[in-house]
């Protein structure tokens, strides 16, 4: 069965510090990966996305993820964290089947101390 | 502007009384899908659509029915609502598979 496991539901950093958000995946096909941020009653919006290129994927805002197919994990890293970065955060898998099934994981609300 | 347009934003409804969440894009895309948004639950997908008549159930389908007529226009309706379907609403199209989605603004609907 596919699946997306984001392994913290919170985590809490303090301006100009490391980010470290965590995904691993499960998918019996070749996945492509995707991180989306949600601000406040807003609406998503797309980070960064690996779709079977460099594994090491850059993004908006700094944000960037590694595909490491050996640990089946695609984590987001930002190097300092700015209080403009808090908000919820989605890994995203599409199953490329043919179809368009995406599955997302449960999120990870990124709070940021002054 | 390229946006993906959802309406209404608000929506407070009775128990069995029908409705329809319209999602409009003005980008040309192929692909759209519609998620609902639960605490806890992330995101799961309703139903999508790849072109214009062809769509397919995703995770969640029970309840809902959508149609895709034209490429712009992808409503979602609920042809007897209840309380167990009150939730975040987003709309999403794509140009392809693999690109990535634009979201709508979403509509939160209330069931009672």
């Amino acid at each position: 069965a596919q699946s997306v496991t984001q392994l913290d539901s919170h985590v809490s950093v303090s301006e100009g510090t490391p980010v470290l958000l965590r995904c691993n995946y499960s998918s019996s096909y070749s996945p492509s990966l995707f991180w989306y941020v949600q601000h406040p009653n807003k609406g998503l919006q797309l980070l960064l996305k690996y779709t079977s290129a460099a594994t090491l994927v850059k993004g908006i805002n700094g944000f960037e993820a590694e595909f490491k197919k050996s640990e089946t994990s695609f984590h987001l890293t930002k190097p300092s964290a700015h209080m403009s970065d808090a908000a919820e955060y989605f890994c995203v898998v599409v199953l490329n089947t043919g179809g368009f099934k995406t599955i997302f994981g449960a999120g990870t609300r990124l709070f940021v101390k002054a | 502007e390229a946006q993906v347009t959802q309406n209404p934003r608000y929506l407070i409804t009775v128990t069995g009384k029908k409705l329809t969440v319209t999602c409009s894009q003005n980008m040309n895309h192929e692909y759209m899908s519609w998620y609902r948004q639960d605490p806890g639950l992330g995101l799961r997908q309703i139903y999508y659509s790849m072109n214009v008549e062809v769509t397919d159930k995703g995770d969640v389908p029970e309840g809902y029915k959508v149609s895709r007529k034209e490429k712009r226009n992808f409503p979602l309706i609920l042809e007897s609502p209840s309380p167990n379907q009150t939730s975040l609403y987003f709309c999403a199209s794509s140009p392809r598979q693999n690109y990535g989605y634009t979201f709508g603004s979403g509509t939160r609907l209330t069931v009672v």
